[in-house]
């Protein structure tokens, strides 16, 4: 099993702001790693795949990154709309597996 | 457009059994495989398994992989998972999603279900 860890499990920021978000793996994956947002009540959305790929659609102001087993996702000039909870997740081997998730706030 | 349409609300007694369906439309349904998802209240993201849409081929959890069944019916584009022995942390919404890939990348799971919530209670 690929164990995931997933931090700050909550984080709170202002309008503008940058926020990090990390994703840290027991092993290397290649560029099998995604990141999702899920909003109350909704199912997660796919935000970047392949590490760093933003998905159609998805806003630049957020990007991933990373190698090996550290990956991260960014997001520049945080907006009220980002409020939200952000998962990454490993689809390089069987089982797949998410990390614990990081609920993100508006200040 | 791409779509996955689940099932309905199911509300179960424990030791009994759930089928949440998962039906396909506005792509090649044999080409992508359908992971599900569970999700318990106030928690995160569980992986359940895989199954693959061409020949049905399976991966599953270990946590619930003596409980779970899931299938496929070509023929109406749908995806099925079956739990069995329901105890009361079954209690979960349960999702379904793509796994897409084209020639150049894997992406992960890019189109998801609405969500099926499964109550497991006596």
């Amino acid at each position: 099993v690929i164990w995931m860890t997933q931090s700050p499990s909550l984080v709170s920021a202002s309008a503008g702001d940058r926020v990090n978000i990390s994703c840290r793996l027991s092993q290397g994956i290649s560029t099998y790693l995604s990141w999702y947002q899920q909003k109350p009540g909704k199912a997660p959305d796919l935000l970047i795949y392949a590490v760093s790929t933003l998905q159609s659609g998805v806003p630049s102001r957020f990007s991933g990154g990373g190698s090996g087993t550290d990956f991260t996702l960014t997001i520049s000039g945080l907006q009220a709309e980002d409020v939200a909870t952000y998962y990454c997740q490993q689809y390089y081997a069987f089982p797949r597996t998410f990390g614990q998730g990081t609920k993100l706030e508006i200040k | 457009q791409v779509q996955l349409v689940q099932s309905g609300t199911e509300v179960k007694k424990p030791g009994g059994s759930v089928k949440v369906s998962c039906k396909t439309s506005g792509y090649t349904f044999a080409t992508y495989p359908i992971s599900w998802v569970r999700q318990a209240p106030g928690q995160g993201l569980e992986w359940l398994g895989w199954i693959g849409t061409y020949n049905g081929n399976t991966h599953y959890s270990e946590k619930v992989q003596d409980r779970i069944t899931m299938t496929k019916d070509a023929s109406t584009k749908t995806v099925y998972m079956e739990l069995r022995s329901l105890r009361s942390d079954d209690t979960a919404v349960y999702y379904c999603g793509r796994e897409y890939f084209d020639w150049i990348s894997n992406y992960g799971m890019d189109v998801w279900g609405q969500g099926t919530t499964v109550t497991v209670s006596s």
